[in-house]
C-alpha cells in the first residue's frame, strides 16, 4: 500500500509570487483535503477534492485553489503569496465518505 | 462553529507515571472526534477515533458528551509516548476534521 506523498519538501518564494503544490494520494483513497499548519498551530482546512471537484472550503481567499486529477492525486495553488502563507501545508487522503485521514510528509512554504 | 481547545501546549511527566491530555470541544450536534500524534521526523498519523472505544498504545480517551471532553489518558506513560498530540473533530457527515493547537508531550525518564 503506497502511503500519501507531497512534493517538494520545501520551498522559498518571493511575496507576490505564486506556487503549486502537488500530492499523491494513498492508494485506494478518492479524497483529497488540503491543511495549512502555521507554526505553533494545528492544521487548518483549506479545501477538499472528490472526483475531481471542490467539496468543502475552510476560511481561505480565493487565491488558495486547487485541482484534483483522475488518478486522485492533487494540486494547491496559491496566487499573490503573502507572508503570512509561510507554513506547512499538509494533504491527506480518505476514502469517500470516511472520516479518517492519511496525512503526507507535508512541504514547508516560506515566504520571503 | 466547530472549535477544539488543547489547554495545554506543554506537558511533561516521568516515564511510568499516569498522563492525561485534555481536549474539549464545541459543536452543535454529534461529532466524530480523534487523537492524531506527531513523532519527531514523522507524520502526522491517527492514534485513536472515539467511535472504535479501543485502546492503542495503552492510550484510551472517553468521549464525555455533556462536558464535550475528548481527554487522552495513559497509566503509565512511556518514553517514546513523548510526541506532539493533536486532537480533532470532525462533522456527522463528510470529511473536514478542525484541530486544536497540540499538546507536546514529554515524557522524562
Amino acid at each position: 500500500e503506497t502511503g500519501v506523498t507531497q512534493s517538494p519538501t520545501h520551498l522559498i518564494k518571493t511575496r507576490g509570487q505564486q506556487v503549486t503544490l502537488r500530492c499523491s494520494s494513498q492508494s485506494g483513497h478518492n479524497t483529497v483535503s488540503w491543511y495549512q499548519q502555521a507554526l505553533g498551530q494545528g492544521p487548518q482546512f483549506i479545501f477538499q477534492y472528490y472526483r475531481e471537484e471542490e467539496n468543502g472550503r475552510g476560511n481561505f481567499p480565493p487565491r488558495f485553489s486547487g485541482l484534483q486529477f483522475p488518478n486522485y492525486s492533487s494540486e494547491l495553488n496559491v496566487n499573490a503569496l503573502e507572508l503570512d502563507d509561510s507554513a506547512l501545508y499538509l494533504c491527506a487522503s480518505s476514502a469517500r465518505g470516511r472520516a479518517e485521514a492519511f496525512f503526507g510528509q507535508g512541504t514547508r512554504l516560506t515566504v520571503v | 462553529a466547530q472549535r477544539v481547545t488543547q489547554p495545554e501546549k506543554l506537558l511533561s511527566v516521568f516515564k511510568g507515571a499516569p498522563v492525561e491530555l485534555k481536549c474539549n470541544y464545541s459543536y452543535s450536534g454529534s461529532p466524530e472526534l480523534f487523537w492524531y500524534v506527531q513523532y519527531s521526523r514523522q507524520r502526522l498519523q491517527l492514534l485513536l477515533r472515539h467511535i472504535s472505544r479501543e485502546s492503542i498504545k495503552g492510550f484510551t480517551a472517553d468521549l464525555n458528551k455533556g462536558e464535550t471532553s475528548f481527554h487522552l489518558k495513559k497509566p503509565f506513560a512511556q518514553e517514546e509516548d513523548s510526541a506532539m498530540y493533536y486532537c480533532a473533530l470532525n462533522p456527522p457527515v463528510g470529511s473536514r476534521l478542525t484541530f486544536g493547537e497540540g499538546t507536546q508531550l514529554t515524557v522524562n525518564p
